[in-house]
């Protein structure tokens, strides 16, 4: 099962900034927070991942809240293009050394406004 | 760099047939997961394989499987096929080692079963 809780649907203005939060309250010490992307008939996109520092690329910020239960990622100038829905994931560790699986959510729904 | 590529598209097949899929990484990628999408279940994990072995399991029969081969093409096969077998099947590939990686997805095979 999923590790995270993402609001189901949000809107944001063109030009804004889009704030997405997540949950993951029973997230363990050594796992990562990992946000995706998929647009519509579209191949999932990775955006963005930490451990407990804020982090910062081309696409966007990641703020993890210091008792890391929770995250936000920042979209600053949020496009029509970034409508999507965006998926929070802890990332789970499989039964052998490095072996590794997404367990996608629901995710949250988006929709950019012009 | 060349992306995932993932053949074929699009396939339809009849209940109680079989169906390989293909799915070739990212050039250096060792790693390749294959993905199930459909609208009532989300993205669930299938599988995992690095350098030839299986070393990460989802919750799915036996009927699908998969392999790896040494240059690290991926293919998965789904045998006697049920109407639930209609989806989006995602493959994506990762560098695999032991440290956090991202994982790129290809466009996915859209397979309807009639």
């Amino acid at each position: 099962d999923a590790k995270t809780t993402q609001p189901p649907s949000m809107d944001c203005a063109e030009g804004r900034a889009a704030n997405l939060p997540c949950n993951h309250s029973t997230i363990s010490g050594n796992e990562y927070v990992y946000w995706y992307r998929q647009i519509h008939s579209q191949g999932p996109q990775y955006i963005i991942h930490g451990l407990k520092n804020n982090e910062t690329n081309e696409m966007a910020s990641l703020i993890i809240t210091e008792d890391r239960k929770s995250s936000t990622l920042i979209l600053p100038h949020a496009t029509l293009r970034d409508t999507a829905v965006y998926y929070c994931i802890v990332r789970v560790a499989g039964i052998i050394q490095g072996a590794q699986k997404l367990v996608f959510g629901q995710g949250t729904r988006l929709t950019i406004n012009p | 760099k060349a992306g995932v590529t993932q053949t074929p598209r699009y396939l339809i097949k009849t209940r109680g047939q079989q169906v390989t899929l293909s799915c070739s990484p990212i050039s250096g990628h060792r790693s390749v997961s294959w993905y199930q999408q459909t609208p009532g279940q989300g993205l669930q994990f299938l599988f995992e394989y690095f350098s030839e072995t299986q070393r990460n399991k989802g919750n799915f029969p036996g009927r699908f499987s998969g392999r790896q081969f040494s240059n690290s093409r991926s293919e998965m096969n789904v045998s006697t096929l049920e109407l639930g077998d209609s989806a989006l099947y995602l493959c994506a590939s990762s560098l695999g080692g032991g440290g956090t990686y991202e994982q790129y997805f290809g466009p996915g095979t859209r397979l309807t079963v009639t």
